[in-house]
């Protein structure tokens, strides 16, 4: 058990969509972030979010927007879907913006 | 700009083998240091971590780093490896700049042999 819950698991979409990812950040955490894997590559960070506000963000377009909940639970939203956003985006809390992050097991999102 | 690097992208041993797994950051600053490891169809794990004190690090599994800083490393090492072992291993680092970000090396496969 990963501690952090993201919805869907897998997710296939069609280019020019729009689609919505989910998290449940691990108890008593209160800071999320997201990362996109690309296949044989490292996560990328794209943005994190605390106290409801993002508070980093990485080298992503606009079409990456995300928002947190008053209950810490956090979504991803990515617009405008391109054909490269197929990738594995993981969720990962934390309490504070302290380190040693928790990582869930992702959503596989593929874009047709 | 801020980058980590992993040497190997895979490594195939024998059941036993030592391992040895290069990564290297190329910020001169404070960093904080992670392992991660993947098993086939699992989320990423924590396996170490250093922030400060003693460079060298033990983790689970017994695995251990050592923190170069002079050398801007954190290898990650283990004396025998078995062949539940085998997994993807990420090193990663916050900059003391952007300390709530991870930036991770590209990954090293390890396939171990029974």
């Amino acid at each position: 058990d990963a501690g952090v819950t993201q919805s869907p698991t897998h997710l296939i979409k069609t280019r020019g969509q729009q689609v919505t990812l989910r998290c449940s950040p691990k108890s008593g955490h209160d800071t999320v972030s997201w990362y996109q894997q690309a296949l044989g590559q490292g996560p990328q960070f794209i943005f994190q979010y605390y106290e409801e506000e993002e508070r980093q963000r990485g080298n992503f377009p606009d079409r990456f927007s995300g928002h947190q909940f008053p209950n810490y639970s956090s979504e991803l939203n990515v617009n405008a879907l391109l054909l490269g956003d197929s990738a594995l985006y993981l969720c990962a809390s934390s309490l504070r913006a302290a380190n040693g992050y928790t990582f869930g097991s992702g959503t596989r999102l593929t874009v047709v | 700009a801020q980058s980590v690097s992993q040497h190997n992208h895979h490594v195939i041993l024998s059941e036993a083998a030592s391992l040895e797994l290069g990564c290297n950051y190329s910020y001169g600053g404070t960093v904080n240091l992670f392992w991660y490891v993947q098993y086939p169809g699992q989320h990423l794990q924590l396996l170490l971590k250093y922030f400060s004190g003693d460079p060298l690090v033990k983790g689970i599994k017994g695995f251990e780093a050592e923190f170069i800083k002079s050398k801007f490393s954190f290898n990650l090492r283990k004396p025998s490896v078995q062949w539940s072992d085998t997994a993807e291993y990420f090193c990663a680092v916050s900059f003391s700049s952007n300390t709530g970000k991870l930036i991770f090396g590209q990954g090293t496969t390890l396939q171990v042999k029974p």
